[in-house]
């Protein structure tokens, strides 16, 4: 079956420190993946999307970049962290016409 | 742009109660529409899904059918538990078009606390 996860789970950062999540999927192959962010009372925003290897759409124009260095591998990316980076940040995959997500990863930035 | 609207919450209800969460859309064309549902500290999860006109999509007690003449997809469960406390989230995804790929457009979330 396919799964998808991600990791870490949560992450205490501090302001300016470079940031690393990675996310994979198990059991497929060419996926189309994506990062979503849930920023506190707000609704999710899509940050980036990608539909192969180092093909990645940038949605929003941020501090953030990602990269897909495998076909089932999704890495967002940061050098320098703001305030306003934090979050909680969903993977997702898409297979057929439903996107399912990972576990999030919850980001304070401090 | 295609849009999502759903209700504003918190909605309360007590055990029991009969749960309404309404949810309209505008898009072009004929999106596939969802709900999601995020339970405290998780990530969001699938509830269910509907692909074309009047298609009922139904899980755990929900259902929400696809009206396309009220553009709506409202979700209704009959009898709430308080395991159902969450945050429901609708969605739209416009498959067959270019762009974002198959993106999903949310509503903003609508958040539930059920009492025992």
């Amino acid at each position: 079956s396919q799964t998808i996860h991600q990791w870490p789970a949560t992450l205490v950062q501090p302001v300016g420190s470079p940031l690393s999540l990675e996310c994979t999927v198990e059991g497929t192959s060419n996926p189309n993946l994506y990062w979503y962010r849930q920023a506190a009372g707000r609704g999710l925003q899509l940050l980036f999307y990608s539909v192969g290897i180092g093909q990645i759409s940038s949605e929003v124009p941020q501090n953030l970049s990602a990269s897909r260095p495998q076909d089932r591998q999704f890495i967002l990316s940061s050098k320098k962290l703001l305030l306003s980076d934090s979050g909680f940040y969903l993977c997702a995959w898409r297979p057929g016409n439903t996107i399912y997500f990972g576990e999030g990863s919850w980001l304070t930035v401090v | 742009g295609d849009s999502v609207t759903q209700m504003e919450g918190p909605v309360t209800l007590s055990e029991e109660a009969f749960l309404t969460i309404n949810c309209t859309y505008t898009a072009t064309g004929y999106p596939s529409l969802f709900w999601y549902v995020q339970y405290p500290g998780e990530g969001l999860q699938l509830l269910l899904k509907a692909t074309k006109a009047d298609d009922k999509g139904s899980n755990k007690g929900f259902e929400a059918t696809y009206r396309k003449e009220t553009t709506s997809f409202h979700l209704e469960k009959g009898s709430v538990q308080v395991s159902d406390s969450a945050v429901y989230f609708c969605a739209l995804s416009r498959v067959n078009y270019g762009g974002s790929q198959g993106n999903l457009i949310f509503g903003k979330g609508t958040k539930l606390s059920v009492k025992p």
